[in-house]
């Protein structure tokens, strides 16, 4: 058990609908990271959040959208979904958003669009 | 081509035997980070080296960090089984507000009983 939290673990929707995916993170940890994982595409870098702060954006679509709350666990909302957008959306955290510092996934959240 | 690149893509081994997983960066590391992924599943931590000569042992997975040459290799010892999965490396990569991991492509271990 990593510590870091994924919920829901499947999620079924249709197209066009919108979706929530919900992170907590390690205790201590204040760095979140989100990331998509798909078989043509491998493990994609998404976004990060440092103590409710936006701090590194990757290969994010705008459809897609993420916050980091006060108590420090994080939301991904995905809209206007696509079939396209089926994957396995994971989370992790660190301590730092500098320096190194280990990096723990979640089990993650599995979505498909039908 | 890929920021970070893994090879061999798949690798089969007879159990007992010893392998080697590959991992070279096209760009400067900021630590450099292996997991393990059964299919389906979450990565699990396996070691993060952060400065070049570094080796790090966690019981039979030994992984080591060539800093000059921007490459890492994880060898495995006397495979067992239960080494099975894919195994990712993950480079720390620096945005100028915060460090962030890319991955590589991924190895597919199978260990043949």
């Amino acid at each position: 058990d990593s510590g870091v939290t994924q919920t829901p673990k499947h999620l079924i929707t249709a197209t066009g609908q919108r979706v929530t995916l919900r992170c907590s993170p390690r205790s201590g940890d204040l760095s979140v990271y989100w990331y998509q994982q798909s078989l043509d595409q491998g493990l994609q870098f998404l976004i990060q959040y440092y103590n409710g702060e936006e701090r590194a954006k990757g290969n994010i679509l705008e459809r897609f959208s993420a916050q980091q709350f006060p108590d420090l666990h994080s939301e991904l909302n995905l809209s206007s979904l696509e079939l396209g957008d089926s994957a396995l959306y994971f989370c992790a955290s660190s301590v730092g958003v500098r320096g190194y510092s280990e990096a723990f996934f979640g089990q993650g959240t599995r979505l498909t669009v039908v | 081509s890929q920021e970070l690149e893994q090879s061999p893509q798949s690798l089969i081994v007879q159990e007992g035997k010893n392998l080697t997983i590959n991992c070279t960066s096209s760009k400067t590391l900021y630590g450099l980070y292996w997991y393990k992924q059964k299919y389906g599943e979450g990565l699990i931590f396996l070691m993060m080296l952060q400065k070049g000569g570094e080796e790090k042992s966690h019981e039979k997975i030994t992984a080591k960090l060539d800093e000059k040459k921007q490459q890492s290799s994880l060898h495995i010892t006397a495979s067992q089984p239960s080494h099975a999965g894919i195994y990712l490396c993950g480079a720390g990569r620096d945005s100028g507000s915060a460090r962030q991991l890319t991955f590589g492509s991924g190895t597919q271990l199978t260990v043949l009983p």
